[in-house]
């Protein structure tokens, strides 16, 4: 079992809702991570968030809209999605996102992610 | 510079064979080499890692083996099992890099 929570498993929107997809880890975790996943691809970083500020947004269209609340909890908020951002969203932890002397063990952590469909 | 290109795209091993994947890599930056296993309808989950000062590390039936020179890295895994069908992917990032770059996944199918 992961120990990154997601919800909702799945989700269906048309393009003028407002929705939110939200993920939640206790591994006590300082780097918190959106991937998107397309069938059949690699996941595609979207957003990390270092010690709760936002580090890097891989320029991403702004109907995406993240948030950290807490070192724990990471959400992504959706408005005006188009049918081509339907993917599997995914969620992921490590123990920090950068190295501040010493090694980085780069270990990510994914949730099992969420399933958005756009119509 | 920042490409992984891995390959095969997809691989159909008989049950006890071994499944070997391959993954190249430019940036002579990368540090640190982890696979990642999928399952349908699943997140990926870190297999095996791998730092470039060894050129080979095992854990179980799971096996990296690494080339720096060559800027290559492989996973061997032997005695594939039917549970071991699944897509895997190959990654490396920088000491200092939140991003890791992933490459293009390979879909195993191990048959009975």
């Amino acid at each position: 079992d992961t120990e990154v929570t997601q919800t909702p498993k799945h989700l269906v929107m048309g393009m003028t809702n407002k929705k939110s997809l939200k993920c939640e880890q206790h591994m006590g975790h300082r780097a918190m991570y959106w991937y998107k996943q397309k069938a059949k691809k690699p996941p595609e970083l979207m957003f990390v968030y270092s010690y709760e500020k936002l580090s890097i947004n891989e320029s991403v269209p702004s109907r995406f809209s993240p948030e950290c609340p807490n070192s724990s909890l990471l959400n992504l908020h959706l408005h005006a999605l188009q049918p081509e951002d339907s993917a599997l969203y995914l969620c992921a932890s490590s123990r920090k996102a950068m190295t501040s002397g010493g090694t980085n063990t780069g270990e990510l952590f994914f949730g099992e992610g969420s399933r958005l469909t756009v119509l | 510079q920042q490409q992984v290109k891995q390959s095969p795209q997809s691989l159909i091993v008989q049950k006890g064979g071994i499944s070997i994947i391959n993954c190249a890599y430019e940036n002579t930056a990368f540090d640190y080499f982890p696979w990642y296993q999928q399952f349908p309808g699943k997140g990926p989950a870190l297999l095996i890692a791998i730092r470039p000062d060894v050129s080979e590390k095992k854990e179980g039936r799971f096996t990296i083996s690494f080339n720096k020179s060559a800027k290559q890295f492989s996973l061997h895994i032997m005695d594939s099992q039917p549970g071991d069908s699944a897509t895997y992917f190959c990654a490396a990032r920088t000491g200092t890099a939140s991003k890791l770059t992933f490459g293009t996944g390979t879909r195993l199918q191990v048959t009975l």
